[in-house]
């Protein structure tokens, strides 16, 4: 399977800490993207980097990319009780064919 | 500038039956994909339709089939269905040759009894 997998499956932090998740995956990439999903609704796409890029910032989020490693990450700095939802990583070997995790599901305490 | 519109929202079917999904890309947007989502899974890609012509497909069988209009919106049949069809089914849309950032619909729930 080319899917990408996330790691932990669920994690529970209280509001203001920090939230880390892991993926990982077994082809090369053109591009790895994070989406976040509330409640069985559409997702929501959050941040792409490309396989030549090591890290990327966007407000709260900072995603890191390790090619050796087929390994990606994505921190959420100064987690609020909104973010709560569940989070997956989608590979794109080409730029037509997006594969899916199972998804880390992330619960802020308030 | 509306974004990715899904019908129905909910759907309720008895195996057997034939279902048909349709789904409106995001405005400009000229390629549309579809998922299956299952509960507590990630999205498992059924196929890809660009130019009125299926481009890509996943491992999904021959009951599921698609169309995509002129104006780019998108239609997913899905015959003799299974009660292992039970899903969410999303709806993206991208745009070719630009970002490869999908856009997703909300989702089209389908229970099958």
């Amino acid at each position: 399977s080319q899917q990408g997998e996330e790691d932990p499956q669920a994690l529970s932090i209280q509001e203001g800490e920090n939230a880390t998740m892991n993926c990982s995956y077994k082809t090369s990439i053109n591009n790895l993207q994070w989406y976040r999903q509330n409640s069985g609704r559409g997702l929501v796409h959050l941040i792409l980097i490309r396989s030549n890029e090591r890290e990327k910032h966007s407000g709260r989020l900072r995603v890191t990319l390790d090619t050796s490693k087929k390994s990606s990450s994505l921190l959420i700095t100064a987690s609020r009780a909104a973010d709560t939802a569940s989070y997956f990583c989608a590979t794109a070997p080409n730029f037509n064919k997006f594969y899916f995790g199972s998804g880390t599901k992330l619960n802020v305490k308030p | 500038d509306a974004g990715v519109t899904q019908s129905p929202t909910h759907l309720i079917k008895t195996r057997g039956q034939q279902v048909t999904l349709r789904c409106s890309p995001k405005s400009g947007h000229d390629t549309v994909s579809w998922y299956q989502q299952a509960l507590g899974q990630g999205p498992q890609f059924i196929f890809q339709y660009y130019e009125e012509e299926e481009r890509q497909r996943g491992n999904f069988p021959d009951r599921f089939s698609g169309h995509q209009f002129p104006n780019y919106s998108s239609e997913l049949n899905v015959n003799a269905l299974l009660l292992g069809d039970s899903a969410l089914y999303l709806c993206a849309s991208s745009l070719t040759g630009a970002t490869d950032t999908q856009y997703f619909g909300p989702g089209t729930r389908l229970t099958v009894l």
